[in-house]
């Protein structure tokens, strides 16, 4: 059973480009979070979604931001005309659904973004 | 918004030796939660605590959930230098409901054989 599957692993774009960072939830979860990490932080919450649905978006940034969880295919965390503040791990937990424990929710391996 | 302060920020110790580490919080948690994160990889959950005052252990690491809900400690005994790592504590309001959680800013370990 592979676990949570996030690509690319390391990601650079320009000034200006947008970034498409994909996460593969486990098998059977239905539910996905994504994470930002910057260097020598803790993970801060963007985003929890479920299929075609977006339940909390409390933690994205306003503008350029965006997420889907689609019916088929992985979920996807979008960054328009990205700027160098953007660098940082994006990681992605995926879970069972509502009212499961944290035992059972997993992370990725994270997508490393920079933006030069 | 709500702060999870992680004390200290970094530990140098021997193989061997004990380690104890903290989380505290200006606000109520129903859920706390240890991980630890490798380089370049993402965080793995080691201890899960959700009830105050519960003391759960996992082989050498055990956790305490505060009875005041507004902090956790991790302790690791008899260390070896696969612990090396950041370990992070997170907090939950949804009791486990959700997995939006509320990270600390880490504490690097570093073990010398």
């Amino acid at each position: 059973n592979a676990g949570v599957m996030q690509n690319p692993r390391h990601l650079v774009r320009r000034r200006g480009q947008e970034a498409r960072l994909r996460c593969s939830p486990m098998k059977g979860h239905s539910h996905v979070y994504w994470y930002r990490q910057l260097p020598e932080e803790g993970l801060k919450f963007m985003v929890y979604l479920q299929k075609e649905n977006i339940i909390d978006e409390s933690g994205m940034p306003k503008e350029r931001f965006s997420a889907e969880f689609p019916k088929e295919g992985p979920s996807i965390l979008r960054i328009q005309q990205v700027v160098r503040g953007d660098s940082a791990a994006y990681f992605c937990a995926s879970s069972p659904g509502i009212g499961t424990l944290n035992t059972e929710a997993f992370f990725g391996q994270g997508t490393r973004l920079t933006v030069v | 918004g709500q702060q999870l302060n992680q004390s200290p920020q970094s530990m140098f110790i021997q193989e061997g030796e004990d380690v104890s580490m903290n989380c505290t919080s200006s606000s109520i948690f129903n859920t706390w939660l240890w991980y630890k994160q490798d380089p370049g990889e993402g965080p793995v959950l080691l201890i899960a605590l959700y009830k105050a005052g519960e003391l759960t252990s996992n082989g050498r690491l055990t956790a305490q959930f505060g009875i005041t809900r507004k902090d956790s400690f991790l302790n690791i005994s008899a260390s070896i230098p696969s612990d090396v790592g950041i370990y992070f504590c997170a907090g939950d309001n949804y009791g486990g409901a959700t997995n939006k959680l509320i990270f600390g800013t880490g504490t690097l370990l570093a073990v010398q054989p």
